[in-house]
């Protein structure tokens, strides 16, 4: 079936890094992919999604970009601020589906340090 | 404000109670979903409904069971059969005809069995 695997963590970084949180997917067809994020004690949040292969992904600074040939939607950041810890989610919707029933990753804990 | 509103935040339950999760949206989506988030694992789906009066399992179902009497109200009870029940609890929905595949979700119930 469908899956997701991303790179697990925590991710630690200083403020101003450079983010990669690494993705990829396992899926027939032409799924939709996303990146959702959690603070702390809330629920997710839709941070970016992209519907078709070549297609980029962006929101507050972050970028994904859908790579058909390496089942990658790897997420990216150049220069991260505290306020950007959370946890993040890569997340998939199967191709030709009726619903919007996604299937996610394990989440990976960013930390960034002052 | 429109969104999604989860009751309790926090939950305390003994060994072989039932207990029921709220789970409340004035989105006006048609589908609303239950996702399990244990430490490690990720999001895993429960039951979903796509419309009133109409629910389907999803992929961990065993111990829990859903009514999709109101459009606005999906509540999710946790039986005694469910083995693990200690768990962080989120609720989303979407539009049911989109493509976007976007969910919103609410903040989540912790459940805690003693």
């Amino acid at each position: 079936g469908d899956s997701v695997t991303q790179m697990e963590g925590p991710v630690t970084l200083s403020e101003e890094a450079f983010l990669t949180i690494n993705c990829t997917y396992t899926a027939t067809g032409y799924p939709s992919l996303f990146w959702y994020v959690q603070y702390p004690g809330e629920g997710l949040q839709l941070l970016l999604k992209a519907t078709k292969a070549d297609d980029k992904g962006s929101n507050k600074g972050f970028e994904a970009t859908y790579r058909k040939e390496t089942t990658s939607f790897h997420l990216e950041k150049g220069s991260v601020q505290v306020s950007d810890s959370a946890v993040y989610f890569c997340a998939l919707r199967g191709d030709g589906g009726a619903t919007n029933k996604l299937i996610f990753g394990t989440g990976t804990l960013l930390a960034v340090q002052p | 404000d429109g969104g999604i509103t989860q009751s309790p935040k926090y939950l305390f339950r003994k060994e072989g109670q039932n207990v029921t999760l709220s789970c409340e949206q004035n989105l006006n989506h048609d589908a609303m979903y239950w996702y399990r988030q244990d430490p490690g694992q990720g999001l895993r789906l429960i039951y979903y409904s796509q419309i009133v009066n109409d629910f389907q399992k999803g992929d961990i179902a065993e111990g829990y069971s859903v009514s999709r009497e109101k459009k606005e109200s999906f509540p999710l009870t946790v039986t005694s059969a469910q083995k693990n029940p200690t768990a962080f609890y989120l609720c989303a929905s979407s539009l049911g005809q989109s493509n976007t595949g976007e969910l919103f979700f609410g903040e989540g119930s912790r459940l805690t069995v003693l």
